[in-house]
């Protein structure tokens, strides 16, 4: 079975300063990784993913992830935070060897991220 | 289409009532995928089609629950006789075959009162 935890409902941070949204996963194999936005009243919007190849990934808006193996985590980052960043963030992993999930995203509770003027 | 459509974008419907949400994939896209989204709560999934085979229906709460996707695009689901506990957002995602992330609609605002 395949799970993702995103230990922070909440994040607050101010404009211009890095920041890092957390995510840990499980899977028996090796994972396939995913971030998604979803601003207000829309649906997700695809940020980046992690497949295979280096481990730091870089995606839409700036974003960047950083795929550890040993601590199995999938940290979503962004050196400098801008207001329109404000959002509800989610993780989600997928194991392509099981055979039950195999085409199925599971995905974390969400992150809001809020970035203050 | 250029992205995944589904509508009605928002529904109000009386509690005992049946509803249908549409979603129309990807042009080319094997994959289909519904899931709800609950108020401060994340993504549940309920259902997933591929292709011809039989759709993986694991995830649905109940049998007032169930789908459709006829001729391998447009999605059905279809809720009957509401509860207030149905009111969520739902969301369907397309994907190709290999999976490798989905395309999101925009969902579908169900409030059962």
């Amino acid at each position: 079975a395949q799970s993702v935890a995103q230990p922070e409902d909440q994040v607050n941070v101010a404009e211009g300063n890095p920041l890092t949204v957390k995510c840990t996963y499980s899977v028996s194999g090796n994972p396939y990784l995913f971030w998604y936005v979803q601003y207000p009243n829309r649906g997700l919007q695809f940020l980046l993913k992690y497949i295979t190849g280096d481990n730091l990934v870089k995606g839409s808006y700036g974003f960047e992830a950083e795929f550890n193996k040993s601590q199995t985590s999938f940290h979503l980052k962004k050196p400098s935070a801008l207001v329109s960043d404000s959002a509800l963030y989610f993780c989600a992993v997928r194991d392509p060897t099981d055979s039950g999930s195999a085409r199925q995203l599971t995905f974390g509770s969400g992150t809001q991220l809020t970035v203050l003027p | 289409g250029a992205g995944v459509s589904q509508s009605p974008s928002n529904k109000v419907t009386e509690k005992g009532k049946d509803v249908e949400l549409r979603c129309d994939p990807i042009s080319g896209h094997t994959a289909l995928y519904w899931y709800r989204q609950s108020l401060g709560q994340g993504l549940e999934f309920l259902i997933y089609f591929q292709g011809n085979s039989a759709p993986d229906k694991s995830g649905l709460p109940s049998d007032r629950f169930s789908a459709e996707r006829t001729g391998g695009s447009v999605s059905t689901l279809t809720i009957q006789r509401t509860q207030q506990e149905d009111s969520a957002v739902y969301l369907c995602a397309s994907s190709s075959y290999q999976g490798n992330g989905y395309t999101f609609g925009s969902g579908t605002r169900l409030t059962v009162v």
